[in-house]
């Protein structure tokens, strides 16, 4: 199995306050994605990273920022949660772009609940 | 832009049955095509996979050939079991530079004895 880890693996928190999710990687792998995953939409992208400091958005960025600082570590951040952002977060992780089918490790999940 | 099609079910079968989950895609160019499989409170993990047409990918009993004639993935299995309860993605990804991967919704499979 791949290293990743999520933390908190779950969390309740109220409209309007910060929340920070964690993704740790051992593999060094370059590539981090962030994705929410809700009942009727599958698993939607919210921001991935190429490397260090280097982030882009996905279809869902709003309301949603990220930061990486090392290359095993990717932050998720919802600066004022609100009870739309109500989800599951999955973080992912792959070798390699370009030509070939590289696939994505997932870690576990967090199940985050906005009251 | 790139879309998948899938059922979201619930498909429900007896062990030992066929199973049949249809995927179809749109998506220019190339695309590699994947199915993840998603047991209880996990993550996704990758089943199998296939990177050009007329490629059959397979993994524990399933299978999946790459159709660009009818732009199909379609995942079989010819005897489930109940271990094999989960929800299903099927999934593409275009090649060449960063191209995200496109997920279906998922089809959830429940097998029972």
């Amino acid at each position: 199995d791949a290293g990743i880890t999520q933390s908190p693996r779950h969390k309740v928190t109220e409209t309007g306050t910060p929340v920070t999710l964690r993704c740790h990687q051992t593999e060094n792998h370059r590539y981090m994605y962030w994705y929410r995953q809700d009942p009727g939409h599958g698993l939607r992208l919210i921001h991935y990273s190429y490397g260090v400091k280097d982030t882009d958005k996905g279809e869902v960025s709003d309301g949603y920022s990220v930061s990486r600082s090392k290359t095993e570590d990717f932050l998720l951040t919802l600066e004022s949660a609100t009870s739309s952002q109500t989800s599951v977060y999955f973080c992912a992780i792959s070798e390699s772009q370009g030509v070939g089918a590289y696939e994505q490790y997932f870690g576990p999940g967090t199940r985050l609940t906005v009251t | 832009g790139n879309s998948v099609t899938q059922m979201e079910g619930p498909v429900t079968l007896s062990e030992e049955a066929f199973l049949t989950i249809n995927c179809t895609y749109t998506a220019t160019g190339y695309p590699s095509l994947f199915w993840y499989v998603q047991y209880p409170g996990e993550g996704l993990q990758l089943l199998l996979k296939a990177t050009k047409a007329d490629d059959k990918g397979s993994n524990k009993g399933f299978e999946a050939t790459y159709r660009k004639e009818t732009t199909s993935f379609h995942l079989e299995k010819g005897s489930v079991q109940v271990s094999d309860s989960a929800v299903y993605f099927c999934a593409l990804r275009n090649s060449g530079g960063y191209q995200k991967v496109t997920f279906g919704i998922g089809t959830k499979l429940q097998v029972i004895p």
